[in-house]
């Protein structure tokens, strides 16, 4: 039923690690995306992804990759985890014309020690 | 660039009582897009209503209702009769109207505290 789903729910490691976080929609969507949420509630967006292509990259590290395997798929691998990749990780997804609202997993919060 | 400003960080009010939610964005793009979410304390983000650059019809559900005044650039958000299960953390965001590549510019958020 879960429309934008993501595991996990929550991540604790260390720092240095390597670590996915997986996302995946049932709406049949075009248009996936990975947001990050820090400790002060501020929302940004990190990747947009439409029918498998990459076509928003904001300026984030390039420890960080996503993978979209298919369309109801948008992953995230991070590279050598550092503290400040502690937040909330949302994943969204959003049908095809622009004046369409984003609907928006449940998050991953990831805490970095 | 695109920027969205909620300037109020925290609001409190006792259950009953009519609040309203600031957003003020800026923006070079004619058509754009305007959002409001909510994100109460379980986490989720919560689709609440989307405006376009070119209605500016105030719009009502229920409690809520939105005034979009694009000669002011704001889009406001108002509670009527404020209830406990309103306290949340509220955003506004704004998008450019761009096939396929529509980003999310989030305000800062306002966080709504409803005392019973």
């Amino acid at each position: 039923d879960t429309a934008v789903s993501q595991t996990p729910k929550y991540l604790v490691t260390q720092m240095g690690n390597d670590k996915s976080i997986k996302c995946e929609q049932n709406l049949g969507h075009d248009t996936m995306y990975w947001y990050k949420q820090d400790s002060k509630k501020f929302l940004k967006i990190m990747f947009s992804y439409n029918n498998k292509e990459l076509i928003i990259n904001e300026t984030v590290p390039n420890r960080f990759s996503p993978k979209s395997p298919d369309k109801a798929h948008l992953n995230l691998h991070i590279n050598s985890l550092e503290l400040g990749d502690s937040a909330v990780y949302f994943c969204a997804s959003r049908p095809g014309g622009s004046y369409n609202e984003q609907f928006f997993g449940p998050g991953t919060r990831l805490t970095v020690l | 660039a695109q920027k969205v400003t909620q300037a109020q960080t925290e609001i409190s009010v006792v259950e009953k009582e009519d609040v309203t939610l600031d957003c003020v964005y800026e923006t070079r793009d004619t058509t754009y897009y305007l959002f409001w979410y909510k994100q109460p304390p379980s986490g989720e983000l919560v689709f609440l209503i989307r405006r376009n650059s070119f209605d500016e019809q105030n719009e009502i559900s229920g409690r809520y209702s939105w005034n979009f005044q694009k000669s002011t650039s704001s889009f406001n958000f108002t509670i009527t009769a404020s209830q406990v299960v309103d306290s949340a953390v509220y955003f506004c965001a704004l998008s450019e109207a761009r096939q396929g590549a529509q980003k999310l510019v989030f305000g800062q958020g306002t966080r709504l505290t409803i005392n019973p």
